[in-house]
């Protein structure tokens, strides 16, 4: 069975300074990944996904993830956060049927 | 063009009370999913469906049907509610990519709260 693990609940950072969010998979076969980004009251947003190629994703509002296959990780990273990045992050991974698996979160909190 | 729409936003439930979650997208995606969402264990799936009348159980479908008539609507019925099913449902949809390329498109939540 697939799984996705995020080992943190909250990622706390200020503002300007690097953000990365963790993440790791367990898949058989090829992992197909994603980031989604949930703003408060509000449903779910698409970040990126790795499909195939390039290790590095570069994704929406200026974040990018880093596939490594030998540490079965996908962390999402933004080389400066901004206030407005505060939200709830989802890694999820994709079955063969199309069905996602997603992590618990992790909050961000951005702080001025 | 809407997306992904739901309805209600809000509900508020009395035990055994029955209700349908309407879930509509204007995309013409072949796949739709109902997901629950609760505090520190992320989305869990309840029921998703491959196309028009077909519908198939996902990992939490106990308490909950399904249906899909039209391609672009997909309804979630509760027949006797449960408090243990206040909770956040959201929906998605997708096309079909065999490349794995397909992403889920969701909707914006609905609130449920069953007394």
């Amino acid at each position: 069975a697939q799984s996705v693990a995020q080992p943190e609940d909250q990622v706390n950072v200020a503002e300007g300074n690097p953000l990365t969010v963790k993440c790791t998979y367990s898949v058989s076969g090829n992992p197909y990944l994603f980031w989604y980004v949930q703003y408060p009251n509000r449903g779910l947003q698409f970040l990126l996904k790795y499909i195939t190629g390039d290790n590095l994703v570069k994704g929406s509002y200026g974040f990018e993830a880093e596939f490594n296959k030998s540490q079965t990780s996908f962390h999402l990273k933004k080389p400066s956060a901004l206030v407005s990045d505060s939200a709830l992050y989802f890694c999820a991974v994709r079955d063969s049927w199309g069905k996602l698996q997603f992590g618990a979160g992790t909050q961000v909190v951005v702080t001025p | 063009n809407a997306g992904v729409t739901q309805t209600p936003k809000f509900r508020v439930l009395k035990t055994g009370q029955s209700m349908t979650l309407l879930c509509a997208q204007d995309m013409n995606h072949e796949y739709m999913y109902w997901y629950r969402q609760d505090p520190g264990m992320g989305l869990r799936l309840i029921h998703y469906s491959v196309g028009e009348g077909t519908t198939a159980k996902g990992e939490v479908p106990d308490g909950y049907n399904v249906s899909r008539l039209k391609k672009q609507n997909f309804l979630l019925g509760l027949e006797s509610a449960a408090p243990s099913q206040t909770s956040v449902y959201f929906c998605a949809s997708s096309y079909l990519v065999s490349s794995g390329a397909d992403t889920q498109y969701f909707g914006p939540g609905t609130r449920l709260t069953v007394l």
